[in-house]
């Protein structure tokens, strides 16, 4: 069990750049979440997707952010014109549904210079 | 709204003696399970502990926790703290029907020598 699969680890971009987020979830779990760490506002919400289909996006900046889950095996984040404080870590984590326990992926350390 | 509450933002102890962190909750939802998360530097939040069940005594690792929600409480406690304990502490409601976690803003817990 390779556990949830964050690709890349640490992305850099300038400004007004778009940052596109990859997570690969666990085999078998339906359930995928994606989160935004920082040191002021800890852990935040953004969306998640059950079966693929997009639930809650309530967490999520309309304007700039997107989230796709194409098939069961992978989920984006995308973020176009980027902003200095969107600079954080973004988790994915995943789990077999419910209030199952939601095992979060290593994170990608975005900077937004 | 739903919330958790975690009064400590950092906690410092010696080794081997107790530590206990604090967990409160708002919520209208009637089912809810709880959990602990244990981040290390530079690592991905990874489940502690999990409890559903009201007045139950969950315990992994040698912390404990028990959901009481007579007082909307979910206390950490360990009786010796060691070294390695040093870490980010996040408590975190799941709300009924899978939906995203709600979490505390987290306490950091330093433990010395």
């Amino acid at each position: 069990n390779a556990g949830v699969i964050q690709t890349p680890r640490h992305k850099v971009t300038g400004k007004g750049q778009e940052a596109t987020l990859w997570c690969e979830p666990i085999s078998g779990h339906s359930a995928v979440f994606w989160y935004r760490q920082t040191i002021v506002q800890g852990l935040e919400f953004l969306t998640y997707f059950r079966n693929q289909a997009p639930i809650d996006d309530s967490g999520m900046p309309k304007e700039r952010f997107s989230a796709q889950m194409p098939n069961q095996s992978h989920s984006t984040l995308k973020i176009q014109s980027t902003q200095p404080q969107d600079s954080a870590v973004y988790l994915c984590a995943s789990s077999l549904g419910g209030q199952d326990t939601q095992y979060f992926g290593p994170g990608t350390r975005l900077l937004v210079l | 709204g739903d919330s958790v509450t975690q009064t400590e933002g950092l906690v410092t102890v010696t080794e081997g003696l107790p530590v206990k962190l604090n967990c409160t909750y708002q919520t209208t939802y009637l089912t809810i399970a709880f959990f602990w998360y244990v981040q290390y530097l530079n690592e991905a939040p990874q489940v502690l502990l999990k409890s559903s069940t009201d007045n139950k005594r969950t315990e992994h690792q040698g912390f404990h926790a028990t959901l009481h929600k007579s007082s909307s409480s979910f206390h950490l406690q360990k009786s010796s703290a060691q070294l390695s304990d040093s870490a980010l502490y996040y408590c975190a409601l799941s709300p009924q029907g899978g939906r995203a976690l709600i979490f505390g803003t987290g306490t950091t817990v330093s433990v010395s020598p």
